[in-house]
């Protein structure tokens, strides 16, 4: 079966341009979450939809990061404008009945840079 | 104070050494918690789940200390493969947030 599918893998850009990141969860998961890893933070969890609606973006850092999840099987996180701050390893997550289990599934990730 | 905290380490310990870590939490009110492990440039996956009775799988054993709030995972004989980085993970009680401690890595050395 296929696992969570995370694209681009890597993408360098900079400031001030539009970073889209996409994430497919592994279907039959009603619950997904994006999380943002830095080696001085961690992993931090940013927003967390369940059965398609956003629950809680509280750890979304600020306005310039949105994310939406239009139905059962893709989420985008977006970044306008990036800053070299945003440079960090950006995972999706996904799990069955919100994660009751502790099993996150996550995909490779998406490395992203900006310069 | 942060939700879950771990010792960075690293680890450096001989093949066929035992090997503990432990990791603090702060939400007295957490009733599971996880370990998950993370190999260099990859993505996090669940090791194990810890119970109130602890949970043991092969040369793995994860025990919960709820009056001192903290849970430890062990590892016996351990091999050059479980070299990683091992993650703590506390959900909130309603599993809306999984909160990941920043990670122990352990290098086992031949």
């Amino acid at each position: 079966d296929a696992g969570v599918i995370q694209s681009p893998r890597h993408e360098v850009t900079e400031m001030g341009q539009e970073v889209t990141l996409r994430c497919k969860p592994i279907s039959g998961h009603n619950s997904l979450f994006w999380y943002r890893q830095t080696m001085m933070r961690g992993l931090e969890l940013l927003i967390y939809f369940n059965n398609n609606v956003p629950i809680d973006d509280s750890g979304m850092p600020e306005d310039r990061f949105s994310a939406k999840m239009p139905n059962a099987s893709f989420s985008t996180l977006k970044i306008q404008p990036s800053e070299p701050r945003d440079s960090a390893v950006y995972f999706c997550a996904s799990s069955r009945d919100r994660g009751r289990t502790g099993e996150l599934f996550f995909g490779e990730g998406s490395r992203l840079t900006v310069l | 104070r942060k939700e879950v905290e771990q010792d960075p380490g690293p680890f450096n310990v001989p093949e066929g050494a035992t090997v503990a870590f432990n990791c603090t939490y702060s939400n007295s009110a957490s009733q599971s918690f996880f370990w998950y492990r993370q190999d260099c440039r990859k993505e996090p996956k669940l090791l194990m789940s810890v119970y109130s009775s602890g949970n043991e799988d092969g040369r793995f054993t994860a025990q919960l200390n709820r009056a001192s709030q903290y849970i430890s995972l062990l590892i016996r004989d351990s091999k050059l493969s479980d070299s990683a980085t091992y993650l703590c993970v506390v959900p909130l009680y309603n599993f809306n947030k999984f909160y990941f401690g920043s990670g122990t890595k352990l290098n086992v050395k031949p």
